[in-house]
């Protein structure tokens, strides 16, 4: 069965701090991970995918195959990076998604 | 990219009615699906929207209850029937260009079932 676990509800941390939101999965077939960010009254977006190992706004996210994760970081918080991060497991060629619970990030002045 | 519109934005029904949603894309998309998001819980996939054919539903959910259309490349809708408190969510439109590319979101549709 395909999962994703993202084991903390809500990361505190002072601007200015290094930030690790976790996310582990589990998914028998090659995965295909996102993070994906909603901003206060804003719709769900795409952050980042792991498939193109770029940093978007400094974060960055690396699939380990052998821990199966792929955690978010970033060395230093801002307060605009304030939001709900949900990783997800793309199947299907990548569309069709599969959620964590989520991370509410609460980065503090 | 592709712009997400969904209607309504919210609603309160009364218990045993039936609400449509309908998304609306500025383009045409390949691939469309409906999500709904429980109360402090995260998003769940109800189903594939198929263009011209029977939407492929995920386990437990049943068309019975979340009947789908999509009639073009750019529009679908989802039913939520003979509601329940327990309907009580948030729906998600969301649509993707092509296999493998980014999928976009609504803005959601806000449902409580009285």
């Amino acid at each position: 069965a395909q999962r994703v676990t993202q084991p903390e509800k809500l990361l505190s941390v002072f601007k200015g701090a290094p930030v690790e939101l976790k996310c582990n999965y589990s998914y028998s077939g090659s995965p295909e991970l996102f993070w994906y960010v909603q901003y206060s009254r804003q719709r769900l977006q795409l952050l980042l995918r792991h498939i193109s190992r770029e940093s978007i706004k400094g974060f960055t996210a690396d699939l380990n195959k052998g821990e199966t994760s792929f955690h978010l970081k970033k060395p230093f918080a801002q307060e605009e990076d304030s939001a709900m991060y949900y990783c997800a497991l793309g199947t299907r060629g990548g569309n069709k998604l599969v959620f964590g619970a989520g991370t509410i990030l609460r980065v503090k002045s | 990219s592709a712009v997400i519109s969904q209607k309504p934005s919210r609603d309160i029904c009364q218990r045993g009615t039936s609400l449509t949603i309908q998304c609306q894309v500025d383009s045409q998309v390949t691939m469309m699906f409906w999500y709904r998001q429980q109360p402090g819980q995260s998003l769940t996939l109800i189903a594939t929207a198929n263009q011209g054919s029977e939407a492929t539903y995920e386990s437990g959910f049943v068309i019975d209850k979340f009947p789908i259309s999509r009639p073009n490349l750019t529009f679908s809708t989802l039913t939520v029937s003979n509601m329940s408190p327990e309907d009580s969510s948030i729906y998600l439109c969301s649509a993707n260009r092509d296999t493998n590319t980014e999928a976009f979101f609504g803005q959601g549709t806000r449902l409580t079932v009285v």
